[in-house]
């Protein structure tokens, strides 16, 4: 799996953007990008997935650099809900190999809204 | 609510027990997957079967298992359990194994081992 990197923790303030940073410089073609969250210890949760356009839906917004070697999750407002860890991982696409669909969580950033 | 349901919600037991975890998956998925979350190792890839078949192994103990049923609900057993054991298990599902399904997670069990 194509190694990601995130800063250990990021403030943010209510009702502002967060603009969550990832580095997979080593990421191959066919490779998806996902963000996940997790809040305390509730199970994680799917936030949005892109392979090289940006995505945007409900919750977030995804931009991924042209060359693909880093991408930013964009929670447009901010709420107090929003603090949780978050996840970037790169998605194994190996459809033979042992690892096949597992997703590779790193240590995520640690996302503080505060008011 | 992912639509992934899994229970027990908590598990206390002791050394040298053994435990049947059970997770369904939301409706129309057929992949599973098992994870652990230990406090000193994060969430860690267990186990992956798609339609009843195993596709894939992470780090996965020998005294664990696990099966998924026609019905495509899955279990995880895990037996001669050792303090080490006591974390988080959390089971996701996605339509399929494939990168641009994603999974979605259930709410986990915690096991206490005492």
């Amino acid at each position: 799996d194509a190694k990601t990197t995130q800063p250990p923790s990021m403030d943010c303030a209510e009702g502002r953007a967060a603009n969550l940073p990832c580095n997979h410089s080593t990421i191959s073609g066919n490779e998806y990008v996902y963000w996940y969250r997790q809040i305390h210890s509730q199970g994680p949760q799917y936030i949005i997935h892109g392979l090289k356009n940006n995505e945007t839906n409900e919750m977030a917004s995804l931009i991924i650099t042209e060359d693909r070697k880093s991408s930013t999750l964009i929670l447009p407002h901010a709420t107090l809900r929003d603090t949780a860890v978050y996840y970037c991982i790169v998605r194994n696409a190996n459809a033979g190999g042992t690892s096949y669909g597992k997703l590779t969580f790193g240590q995520g950033t640690i996302l503080t809204v505060h008011p | 609510d992912s639509g992934v349901t899994q229970t027990p919600k908590h598990l206390i037991t002791a050394t040298g027990q053994r435990v049947t975890l059970r997770c369904s998956p939301r409706s129309g998925d057929l992949s599973v997957y098992w994870y652990q979350q230990s406090l000193d190792q994060g969430l860690q890839f267990l186990i992956h079967y798609y339609n009843g078949e195993e596709r894939a192994k992470g780090n996965i103990l020998e005294r664990f298992s696990a099966q998924q049923f026609p019905d495509l609900h899955s279990e995880l057993n895990l037996s001669s359990l050792e303090l080490g054991d006591s974390a988080l298990y959390f089971c996701a599902s996605s339509v399929g194994p494939i990168s641009n399904q994603p999974q979605h997670f259930g709410d986990g069990t915690r096991l206490s081992i005492l």
